[in-house]
């Protein structure tokens, strides 16, 4: 089946400090791309939909200036944590859907990266 | 965003037992999923259900839309170590709109 890679699995950093955290299609074109977040024993929660080439769009509640998306290829996404606090501090999930197809089975889940900010 | 339900949140069972978790939500999905997560891992996709009333088998998993359109189970039978994990239900209403349930966390003892 089709892959997405996430990068790094797992990061520390220190508070106030940025992360940036990279999704990868790796043998398919992802034209819609997903960043979740997922805090311990708990759901999975969209934070953003990213299109490639244009601006991503953000769920409510989730700071666009301090989660920056770039979608800038078919087969990239990145997600940047800015000034990131310990409260940050959560598994981050993308997911990338195959072309224009809305069909969930051609939607695929990374790994997922551990960030912890100290 | 929306809330979906799941029961129960944890289950302990022996090998070779069957398993029956479900999802409620008070809105209207157009698809329902059930997804399987590892710990340290992103969620695999292992059921779609596209319409109400839809019941859906892959292995040893069988899964059914609810005809409320507000609602969907899951079954596992004869249970094996390798299922262990959280079982998310998700629900779709457009291309983009993806909600995860509260998940069932299953434990099967050998």
């Amino acid at each position: 089946g089709a892959v997405v890679s996430q990068h790094p699995s797992w990061v520390i950093c220190k508070s106030g400090t940025s992360v940036k955290i990279e999704c990868r299609s790796l043998d398919f074109q992802a034209t819609t791309m997903f960043w979740y977040r997922q805090f311990p024993k708990q759901s999975l929660m969209l934070m953003a939909t990213s299109n490639e080439g244009s601006k991503a769009t953000y769920e409510q509640g989730v700071e666009k200036d301090k989660f920056l998306i770039n979608h800038a290829s078919l087969t990239l996404s990145t997600l940047t944590v800015t000034s990131a606090h310990p409260e940050d501090s959560s598994f981050y999930i993308c997911s990338a859907r195959e072309s224009t197809s809305g069909d969930p089975m051609k939607q695929y889940f990374g790994p997922g990266t551990r960030l912890t900010v100290t | 965003g929306q809330q979906l339900n799941q029961s129960p949140q944890s289950m302990f069972i022996q090998e070779g037992e069957d398993v029956s978790m479900n999802c409620t939500s008070s809105s209207i999905f157009n698809t329902w999923l059930w997804y399987k997560q590892d710990p340290g891992e992103g969620p695999v996709l292992l059921i779609a259900l596209y319409k109400a009333g839809e019941l859906t088998s892959n292995g040893r998993l069988t899964a059914q839309f609810g005809i409320t359109r507000k609602d969907s189970f899951l079954n596992i039978s004869a249970s094996i170590p390798s299922d262990v994990g959280i079982y998310f239900c998700a629900g779709r209403t457009g291309a983009n709109n993806l909600f995860f349930g509260t998940g069932t966390r299953l434990t099967v003892i050998p």
